[in-house]
């Protein structure tokens, strides 16, 4: 069946350095993926999406690319702010039949100032 | 645009009651997904549903535990003689199941339920 494996965490990083958050994944067909975050006490958020191979989500700053070839979709910002620090999840969606996302654990980002 | 409504937002019940989870879906999304995070964990999909239709239940425990999406009104998760283990916080989403961003999923805010 479909999973997604994220590294664990928590990172840890003082301000303005650089964020990568490996994710990698398998799937039986040919997945959509997503990066959502979870602020304290709130709901997930749609942070980025990619829905097919080498294209590159993009939103705040943050950025994943879809390799199909290393069947990864790592998180990466070049300055992280105090305000990112969140759970972030890495996730799949099939396109068709079960289209429900699939979740990797979750990785805890702190951001010291 | 609404996004997706969840309530209540907090819940708490005693042991042996029943909870009530509300979901009402983005203006448009034909498709309603609920997921399960327990304390510190990720989440985990429990149940997909259509207007009408169960379509995957697959993550549903398979006592006290029941969904649906009526025709009219919002999906509701239901669980009956709750127990502490049940204490999580649920998250509803949706999706408009067609369409480029057909499987782009939304989520609801959550309801926290607290089983004293």
């Amino acid at each position: 069946g479909d999973s997604v494996t994220q590294m664990e965490g928590p990172v840890t990083l003082s301000e303005e350095a650089f964020l990568t958050i490996n994710c990698t994944y398998t799937a039986t067909g040919y997945p959509s993926l997503f990066w959502y975050v979870q602020y304290p006490g709130e709901g997930l958020q749609l942070l980025l999406k990619a829905t097919k191979a080498d294209d590159k989500g993009s939103n705040k700053g943050f950025e994943a690319t879809y390799r199909k070839e290393t069947t990864s979709f790592h998180l990466e910002k070049g300055s992280v702010q105090v305000s990112d620090s969140a759970v972030y999840f890495c996730a799949l969606s099939e396109k068709t039949g079960r289209r429900a996302l699939t979740f990797g654990s979750g990785t805890r980002l702190q951001v010291q100032p | 645009n609404a996004g997706v409504m969840q309530n209540p937002r907090h819940l708490v019940r005693r042991r042996g009651q029943e909870a009530r989870l509300r979901c009402s879906p983005m203006k448009g999304h034909s498709h309603v997904y609920w997921y399960r995070q327990l304390p510190e964990e990720g989440l985990k999909f429990m149940v997909y549903l259509q207007k009408e239709n169960i379509i995957d239940e697959s993550g549903m425990p398979k006592e006290r535990f029941s969904a649906e999406f009526p025709k009219e009104g919002p999906s509701i998760l239901r669980i009956q003689q709750v127990v502490r283990g049940d204490s999580a916080a649920y998250f509803c989403a949706s999706s408009p199941g067609t369409g480029l961003s057909g499987n782009t999923i939304y989520f609801g805010e959550g309801s926290w339920l607290t089983v004293v």
